[in-house]
């Protein structure tokens, strides 16, 4: 099967600007999840989408948002960019294992970069 | 919330050396722990998991152990590679709406000199 892909790679944007991530889980995959990726904060959990509804979602700003279509493919959305959201944003997905989604199968992520 | 403590931050071992590196975690109804491996610009892969009814894993020369009471588990590498140079990140998994959610550790690199 192919793996986890992630759209673009890399982006520049000016403060303030909104910016637009794309995910494409493994097919079969109903669960996908963002990561932020810092060398200060480490990995982050921003949030996790399963079959189009949001099912959890970690201790990020509301600027932070995202939504998952009908095939598992998600987006996510960062308004108002600030300098600090400079960072590797990873999506993963995941299926069931019993009743749960556990072992995450990231993508290669995207290099959001704000000036 | 779940904290998830990682040591050492660096780690430097000659080629065939053995390397451990160690986690704890707070929140004991965590019972899901996966490793990944990240190289140098690549993306985050998992290594190893292991399960809260389960105290030690093998796979080849990688092996976990899980100590549930005092919330604590490693990951031990044997006869190490120049290959396995890399940062190594811990986790621990709680259910939650369906789904494990890991918090991280904030990483390992793992240097083996040839």
């Amino acid at each position: 099967k192919a793996g986890v892909t992630q759209t673009p790679r890399y982006l520049i944007k000016t403060r303030g600007q909104q910016v637009t991530l794309s995910c494409s889980p493994i097919s079969g995959h109903r669960s996908v999840s963002w990561y932020q990726q810092t060398p200060g904060q480490g990995l982050q959990f921003l949030f996790e989408y399963f079959s189009e509804t949001q099912r959890n979602k970690g201790n990020f700003p509301g600027r932070f948002s995202g939504r998952q279509f009908s095939n598992s493919r998600s987006e996510m959305n960062v308004s108002t960019l600030e300098l600090g959201d400079s960072a590797l944003y990873l999506c993963a997905s995941s299926t069931l294992t019993g009743t749960y989604t556990d072992t995450q199968y990231f993508g290669p992520g995207t290099r959001l970069t704000v000036l | 919330g779940e904290n998830v403590e990682q040591h050492p931050s660096t780690l430097s071992v000659q080629e065939g050396d053995s390397a451990v590196i160690k986690c704890t975690y707070s929140d004991s109804a965590s019972n899901y722990f996966p490793w990944y491996k990240q190289e140098l610009g690549k993306r985050p892969q998992l290594i190893i998991d292991i399960r809260s009814n389960v105290g030690e894993k093998k796979d080849q020369r990688i092996a976990v152990t899980l100590n549930k009471t005092a919330k604590h588990f490693s990951l031990h590498i044997t006869e190490t590679q120049p290959e396995d140079s890399a940062v190594y990140f811990c986790a621990a998994s709680k259910a939650s709406g369906g789904s494990y959610i890991p918090t991280f550790g904030r990483g390992t690199s793992l240097i083996v000199h040839p």
